[in-house]
């Protein structure tokens, strides 16, 4: 089945440091894929996504690209902010194969400090 | 305003007490899709339908069921819940294609004593 395997945290950063959260998968077909973010006693909502190889998507400062030969889809952000702390989830649907089903990672929490 | 909405939020019940958790949205969406939130295992699916009348099992659909008899709605049903059902349940819909995002309703904070 397809997996998504997530860089353990937590992370704590410093404000404007650099932020790398490493995600890798396993899926058959071209899945899309997907960071979303969720904030404390909330819902998850999306940060970004990307739909096909070499795509980026971008959003609020991050940024992953869809890189299918390392089978990877790290997440980036060059100067984090305190307003940045939360759990990151990355993600993929399946597209061809049992499309609609999806697979997430563990999740990365995130705390960044002042 | 677009939203998924779920009831309860919060719950506590005891082994075995049949219950019902509703999920709703308002996007016109095709696809709803429920999961669990567990520490240290991030979001997993339980069962998710591509449409009325069509639904599949996720990766730990034992102990749910599920209907989808109008576009809008998608409850949960545990008809024995049991404590390894305590956990944060989240619903889901998209527009349905797979390159859509999902949007995420509350969540559902269920404790089976």
């Amino acid at each position: 089945g397809n997996s998504v395997t997530q860089m353990e945290g937590p992370v704590t950063l410093s404000e404007e440091a650099f932020l790398t959260i490493n995600c890798t998968y396993t899926a058959t077909g071209y899945p899309s894929l997907f960071w979303y973010v969720q904030y404390p006693g909330e819902g998850l909502q999306l940060l970004l996504k990307a739909t096909k190889a070499d795509d980026k998507g971008s959003n609020k400062g991050f940024e992953a690209t869809y890189r299918k030969e390392t089978t990877s889809f790290h997440l980036e952000k060059g100067s984090v902010q305190v307003s940045d702390s939360a759990v990151y989830f990355c993600a993929l649907t399946a597209r061809n194969t049992n499309a609609g089903k999806s697979t997430f990672g563990d999740g990365t929490t995130l705390t960044v400090k002042p | 305003e677009a939203q998924v909405t779920q009831n309860p939020r919060y719950l506590i019940t005891v082994t075995g007490k049949k219950l019902t958790v509703t999920c709703s949205q308002n996007m016109n969406h095709e696809y709803m899709s429920w999961y669990r939130q567990d520490p240290g295992l991030g979001l997993r699916q339980i069962y998710y339908s591509m449409n009325v009348e069509v639904t599949d099992k996720g990766d730990v659909p034992e102990g749910y069921k599920v209907s989808r008899k109008e576009k809008r709605n998608f409850p949960l049903i545990l008809e024995s819940p049991s404590p390894n059902q305590t956990s944060l349940y989240f619903c889901a819909s998209s527009r349905g294609e797979g390159g859509d995002e999902q949007f995420f309703g509350p969540g559902t904070r269920l404790t089976v004593l």
